[in-house]
């Protein structure tokens, strides 16, 4: 059975960073896409980044491109999110997801909250 | 910028079948697109539905369904049931590994 398990969250200063992850158990770890998506608070979802099998390409929303780092590490079975110069509109719900078949999610983590505040 | 349009919300009756799209701020969605359906209710993690327009995911019920409606990704539900009351958001492939979800359809069955 596949899951996701996020942790990391929390309350950060704004300009501050912190780093998700998310373990997964119960698939080949490596051979599938990873990807984050984030809610902000009463808002729709948000696709902000996402990553190959290899680790080898990443990809991200304009919205957080150059702040933000998505990674893996295949031998952990562990992606990470690494979030830098936080702000205020950073706020929101994040969840990981494993890629599906075609350009899709199929599993999601549980989500985790983090707030952007002084 | 590419913006996905769903509608806010709409009701349908128990039972009843009610038709939501997602469409693009410019041009047509097709295929190419590879639109996949969520299902969220407040406070859970998404669900997912439909991947690549019409197949769906693992222990959905066949009351879902995905297809093009013109120039527009469609889900449908028939039959529908009180827990099928939610929110439920499109997701598109841009390429070059880019996506972007939809603006989201509140779905309330009364």
């Amino acid at each position: 059975e596949v899951h996701l398990l996020q942790s990391g969250g929390g309350l950060v200063q704004p300009g501050g960073s912190l780093r998700l992850s998310c373990a997964a158990s119960g698939f080949t770890f490596s051979g599938y896409a990873m990807r984050w998506v984030r809610q902000a608070p009463g808002k729709g979802l948000e696709w902000i980044s996402g990553i190959i099998g290899s680790g080898t390409s990443t990809f991200y929303a304009d919205s957080v491109k150059g702040r933000f780092t998505i990674s893996r590490d295949n031998s952990k079975n562990t992606l990470y999110l690494e979030m830098n110069s936080l702000r205020a509109e950073d706020t929101a719900v994040y969840y990981c997801g494993k890629g599906g078949s075609t350009y899709s999610f199929d599993y999601w983590g549980q989500g985790i909250l983090v707030t952007v505040s002084s | 910028q590419t913006v996905v349009t769903q509608e806010p919300s709409f009701s349908v009756s128990p039972g009843g079948t009610v038709t939501l799209t997602c469409g693009l701020s410019s041009g047509s969605v097709s295929t190419s697109y590879y639109p996949s359906w969520y299902q969220q209710t407040p406070g859970q993690a998404p669900r997912t539905l439909i991947y690549s327009t019409n197949s769906r995911s693992s222990g959905v019920p066949d009351r879902f369904s995905g297809s093009i409606l013109g120039n527009k990704a469609a889900l449908t539900i028939t039959g529908a049931q009180a827990d099928d009351e939610s929110d439920y958001y499109c997701m598109l492939y841009l390429g070059s590994g880019i996506f972007v979800f939809g603006t989201g359809t509140k779905v309330t069955v009364l």
